[in-house]
């Protein structure tokens, strides 16, 4: 059994659209992230989500935005993808401690 | 300002040899991660050290967590090709809510 699972596993698409990326953990942690990981490898967090209330929001543009339907679901809705955008992202997980269970990752091309 | 900094950055290596990977940070962490991430696929726990001065071993993997729980280290023994990837350290400062912070990671290639 899949315990962080994201789709698409690839993504691309032309500058301008709209696109979302789902994200489902069937482990019953409380706390679901995304991050961005850019072609350098660096892993930085974008939000995070805690009984469906985000607690964390970096200087992340107004274009993503995250949507928690439900515990196990954190879903990431982009508008207006530009260039820059083009990374890898991923959905995690955590219990309390901090501990993260990564998904297998969204490759994202703006073309 | 890099919170946590890895080094070395890079490492190439022959099968056999040992390495150790540093993480540091000025700041005291109330826990810390590694984790391990290959091509194409998510990163993937490895430990999680609590205390400070704990000692941790994954069969010829060894976690030390600092003292003053600033600082981590991670040696592997006899190296084989298969411990190539990508290490990352993660923790979170204490005090209020786990804001995760992800090191640059260390890629590690171990040659036949």
């Amino acid at each position: 059994d899949t315990a962080v699972s994201q789709t698409p596993k690839y993504l691309v698409t032309q500058m301008g659209n709209d696109k979302s990326i789902k994200c489902e953990q069937n482990l019953g942690h409380d706390t679901m992230y995304w991050y961005k990981q850019d072609s350098k490898k660096f892993l930085k967090i974008m939000f995070s989500y805690n009984n469906k209330e985000l607690i964390i929001n970096e200087t992340v543009p107004n274009r993503f935005s995250p949507k928690s339907p439900d515990k196990a679901h954190l879903n990431l809705h982009i508008n207006s993808l530009e260039l820059g955008d083009s990374a890898v992202y991923f959905c995690a997980s955590s219990t309390l401690a901090g501990a993260q269970y990564f998904g297998p990752g969204t490759r994202l091309t703006v073309l | 300002t890099q919170l946590l900094e890895q080094s070395p950055q890079f490492l190439s290596i022959q099968e056999g040899e040992n390495l150790t990977v540093y993480c540091n940070s000025s700041s005291v962490f109330s826990s810390l991660q590694w984790y391990r991430q290959e091509p194409g696929e998510g990163p993937v726990l490895l430990v999680t050290v609590v205390t400070g001065g704990e000692v941790k071993k994954l069969k010829r993997l060894t976690f030390q967590f600092g003292d003053a729980r600033k600082d981590s280290s991670l040696h592997i023994t006899a190296a084989q090709p298969g411990d190539t990837g990508l290490y990352l350290c993660a923790g979170a400062k204490t005090g209020g809510s786990y804001i995760p912070t992800f090191g640059r990671g260390t890629s590690l290639i171990v040659h036949p």
